[in-house]
């Protein structure tokens, strides 16, 4: 089945800690997303790429990192410098380039819980 | 992007029809109407979109008025699974996607589906 697929479903950071959360997707999408989202709000955006070895700043990108090194993959680095990591962090992907209403529509994994020990 | 208003909770009995309201008073011209629903614990998935005509698609139907400041998101059956949080957004698609235009999720209206 074509998707995306986040990994670990839950996962636990110390102080001090770098922890990386998986997403693949194999839909063939040239855009992925990061999005961060905390209870009872909506989803913001920590990084996007449009294409491979190309990433952009979202609107909260400060104690995060990300590389996309294949097309098929685009993981999240939470760094120490993340202050306030504990959110749900969802992954998603778009077609990146076509017809142009098509672009927004967004396929997302199922997500990632992080909480800090 | 034109902002959306949506209530932040409704309710619906099983079998009936949900209308999810949302009032685009600002949109302009060359915007599309987005909808996307996130079941608890989930990723959003996408629902339908729209630009001028309404929208029928095997989730939902989408209502735009003539004028196009307001939409209504049909579920025509409510079921129990139905019960998420129902987003509307309003975005000008680019060539290119990605979040230089960036879909923006406010908080959406939680549809309670009562059996």
């Amino acid at each position: 089945d074509g998707g995306i697929t986040q990994s670990p479903k839950y996962l636990f950071r110390k102080e001090g800690q770098n922890v990386t959360l998986s997403c693949e997707q194999n839909l063939n999408h040239d855009a992925m997303y990061w999005y961060r989202q905390d209870p009872g709000q909506g989803l913001r955006l920590i990084y996007y790429s449009q294409i491979v070895n190309d990433f952009q700043k979202g609107d909260i990108a400060e104690g995060y990192s990300v590389s996309r090194e294949k097309k098929e993959s685009f993981p999240l680095t939470v760094t120490s410098a993340q202050k306030n990591p504990t959110a749900f962090y969802l992954c998603a992907s778009s077609i990146g380039q076509g017809a142009p209403s098509t672009n927004e529509k967004l396929f997302f994994g199922s997500g990632t819980q992080l909480s800090v020990l | 992007d034109a902002k959306t208003t949506q209530p932040p909770s409704m309710d619906c009995a099983e079998g009936r029809a949900a209308n999810l309201p949302c009032n685009h008073s600002t949109i302009s011209g060359n915007e599309y109407v987005y909808w996307y629903r996130q079941i608890h614990s989930q990723g959003p998935q996408y629902i339908i979109h729209g630009l001028k005509n309404n929208e029928t698609n095997e989730m939902a139907s989408l209502i735009i008025t003539e004028d196009r400041k307001s939409s209504t998101l049909i579920l025509p059956h409510a079921t129990p699974r139905d019960t998420a949080v129902y987003y509307c957004i309003v975005r000008v698609p680019h060539l290119y996607g990605g979040a230089t235009n960036k879909l923006i999720f406010g908080t959406g209206t939680l549809l309670a589906v009562q059996p």
